[in-house]
């Protein structure tokens, strides 16, 4: 059964604490993906990684950054929160080539105050 | 024009009625086409691939129309557990094979 982690399911920080959010998946896939889900306006792709120490900013990158060490585990890094940043966040994973499904995380529920 | 565009809804329905949703999709290149099923407080899952000559998974029937860039999803004899948000989900294939643009969702309620 294929299965995507995060470290968190709920989070409280205050604004300016760098903040970490894990993702791990065993399922061998290179391909993963940060997303910030926020009412009214969908996924969002924050960064994704195809592989090892490889990193592509998505759509919304701005006050993020990601770190992929090893290949099961795909870190988002908030380095100065901010209450905007107040949102869920989904890690995602797929295998590379393929144009399927794409598996999720539960998510993590971040409040920034 | 955002590049998946879908109804919110909600949309209302009585158990066992019919219900179609529909969602249009801005670039013209897009190869393949999904509609994920998120519950509540839950990650979004694949429900099922959209294929050019459409596609039936059960109750649930998935169609695609090229010409006009839009997708629809089906579904039948709606049960009370089919209440969710549906998300229309494309892959665009450009700046990598994986990305995936998603709609915001159009949600399902399902009463008795």
């Amino acid at each position: 059964d294929v299965k995507v982690t995060q470290s968190s399911r709920y989070l409280v920080k205050r604004t300016g604490e760098k903040v970490f959010l894990e993702c791990v998946q065993d399922m061998d896939h290179e391909n993963m993906f940060w997303y910030r889900q926020d009412p009214g306006l969908g996924l969002r792709l924050i960064y994704f990684s195809y592989d090892v120490k490889m990193k592509e900013k998505g759509d919304i990158p701005e006050g993020y950054s990601v770190s992929r060490e090893k290949k099961e585990r795909f870190s988002l890094i908030l380095e100065s929160a901010s209450t905007n940043q107040t949102s869920m966040y989904l890690c995602a994973s797929i295998d590379g080539g393929s144009t399927d499904t794409q598996y999720f995380g539960p998510g993590t529920r971040l409040t920034v105050l | 024009r955002k590049e998946v565009e879908q109804d919110p809804g909600p949309f209302n329905v009585p158990e066992g009625a019919t219900v179609a949703f529909n969602c249009t999709y801005s670039n013209s290149a897009s190869q393949s086409f999904f509609w994920y099923r998120q519950d509540c407080r839950k990650e979004p899952k694949l429900l099922m691939s959209v294929y050019s000559s459409g596609n039936e998974d059960g109750r649930f029937t998935a169609q695609l129309n090229r010409a006009s860039q839009y997708i629809s999803l089906l579904i039948r004899d709606s049960k009370l557990s089919d209440s969710a948000t549906y998300l229309c989900v494309v892959n665009p294939l450009t700046g990598g094979g994986n990305k995936l643009t998603f709609g915001t969702g159009t949600q399902l309620k399902v009463e008795l």
